[in-house]
């Protein structure tokens, strides 16, 4: 498949899980973001990757979040003791280049926190 | 919250008819991007209009961008039913990585 891949398509842990979530990008992309989503919403930036190198982490609401991007291509975002706020659709994106591009996003993980 | 605003909330039209959505920002901008998104699906890009540009199209979509206003509307031309989705405005943070979506424009096409 040539498109963003993000696994699984739906989360349900109970408040105090830890979860993780991962990003397959397209192959090649050098920059991936990822986002928070609530119903009606726009996506909400949480955290931007430049190959391996986190630039920019100013969007993660708590040190409860955690992204790691180790060799340059899968993402994960981890949330430690999971909060009923913390329920959304995390969606991962990708672009070829620089962050000003156009961003090619997977489909969401729909996380649900009990 | 850091999103622009975008107006209409929500639009419901007949096919055939013409779709206008509005969107305005608060920072200068590099560029300024539209999205669509059905529902529960990711975001699709739709049209990239950098700063320096006024006016862009492609196929039934044009789109405008005043930066002296910091605002931008997307024209959907000859809508179909299959342009029912939620439409998005992105902009970069000038200088920065961060992208900044708007709420969204939530469209309704009937057939």
């Amino acid at each position: 498949g040539a498109g963003v891949s993000q696994s699984p398509r739906y989360k349900v842990a109970k408040r105090g899980q830890d979860v993780a979530l991962r990003c397959d990008p397209i192959s090649g992309h050098v920059s991936l973001f990822w986002y928070q989503q609530a119903l009606g919403q726009g996506p909400e930036f949480l955290t931007y990757f430049q190959n391996e190198a986190q630039l920019d982490k100013s969007g993660l609401p708590s040190d409860r979040f955690f992204a790691e991007r180790p060799e340059g291509s899968v993402s994960t975002l981890k949330i430690q003791r999971t909060q009923q706020e913390d329920s959304a659709v995390y969606l991962c994106a990708s672009s070829l280049m620089y962050s000003n591009q156009p961003q090619h996003f997977g489909d969401g993980t729909r996380l649900s926190i009990l | 919250s850091q999103q622009g605003e975008e107006d209409p909330q929500a639009l419901s039209i007949q096919e055939g008819e013409n779709a206008t959505m509005n969107c305005s920002y608060k920072t200068s901008i590099n560029n300024l991007q539209w999205y669509r998104q059905n529902s529960g699906r990711g975001l699709v890009h739709l049209i990239l209009i950098r700063s320096n540009e006024r006016e862009k199209h492609s196929g039934r979509l044009r789109v405008t961008l005043d930066t002296s206003k910091k605002s931008s509307s997307l024209l959907i031309t000859a809508s179909r039913a299959a342009d029912t989705a939620s439409y998005f405005c992105a902009t970069d943070d000038s200088g920065g990585f961060k992208t900044i979506f708007g709420a969204g424009t939530r469209l309704f096409v009937k057939a």
